[in-house]
């Protein structure tokens, strides 16, 4: 059954970037052609779309925070990450993982549990 | 102000039917982009309901299903449950390649 697992601190200083990593299990992420996506859900509010990554590292990211965001994938940790810099209050949420199809514009079927980031001095 | 637009919330008594629109424009749905769509228990991430528009995924009673028609697409859910009460959300993707959410419509069971 494959897992996945965010990881990383759950409060960051504002103006500083905020760095997760989704650690997956039960599959290999360079073995398959999966997309793999950062989504994130602002307390009682709805949910955003971040960006994704190929298994090959090629990305697409949410416009409104592309200037801001990196996703990379460590095919040899099994790891994928994400990296959002200059965060305000604005970016405090929970940041979920999840494994898309295998095709750019697929569902998420797998997601992990999620991690809640406060951005705050 | 999401990209795709849900009723904040629906209701329903149960044995019921209900129905959540999600709409979208021509550069998203309207481009020909699969409608996927999500239930979200309070306190849980969200869970694949429907894929592809109107595809179920293993262990997903046929009550739930899905269609999409030109910039919309809609979920339906039949013979209304206490368990179905959650958050639904509808995504998709725009040109750019990059994922957009409907805003999440709140099913109360009544």
């Amino acid at each position: 059954q494959l897992q996945l697992q965010e990881s990383g601190p759950g409060l960051v200083k504002p103006s500083e970037t905020l760095s997760l990593t989704c650690t997956v299990s039960g599959g290999s992420i360079s073995s398959s052609t999966y997309y793999w996506a950062w989504i994130r859900q602002p307390p009682g509010k709805g949910l955003e779309w971040i960006g994704s990554i190929y298994y090959s590292g090629s990305t697409y990211y949410n416009p409104s925070l592309k200037s801001r965001v990196t996703i990379s994938v460590d095919t040899s940790k099994n790891q994928f990450s994400l990296k959002l810099s200059s965060v305000t209050a604005a970016d405090t949420a929970v940041y979920y993982c999840a494994r898309l199809g295998r095709v750019v514009f697929a569902q998420a079927d797998y997601w992990g549990q999620g991690t809640l980031v406060t951005v705050s001095s | 102000q999401s990209v795709l637009t849900q009723p904040p919330s629906v209701s329903g008594a149960p044995g019921q039917r209900v129905t959540i629109s999600c709409t979208g424009s021509s550069s998203n749905i309207g481009a020909g982009y699969d409608v996927h769509w999500y239930q979200q228990l309070p306190g849980t991430a969200p869970k694949l309901l429907i894929y592809g528009n109107s595809n179920r995924p293993s262990g997903v009673p046929d009550r739930f299903s899905g269609s999409r028609s030109g910039t919309s697409a809609s979920l339906a859910i039949t013979g209304l449950q206490a368990e179905d009460e959650a958050d639904y959300y509808c995504h998709s993707y725009d040109s750019s390649l990059s994922g957009v959410f409907g805003g999440g419509t709140k099913l109360t069971v009544l």
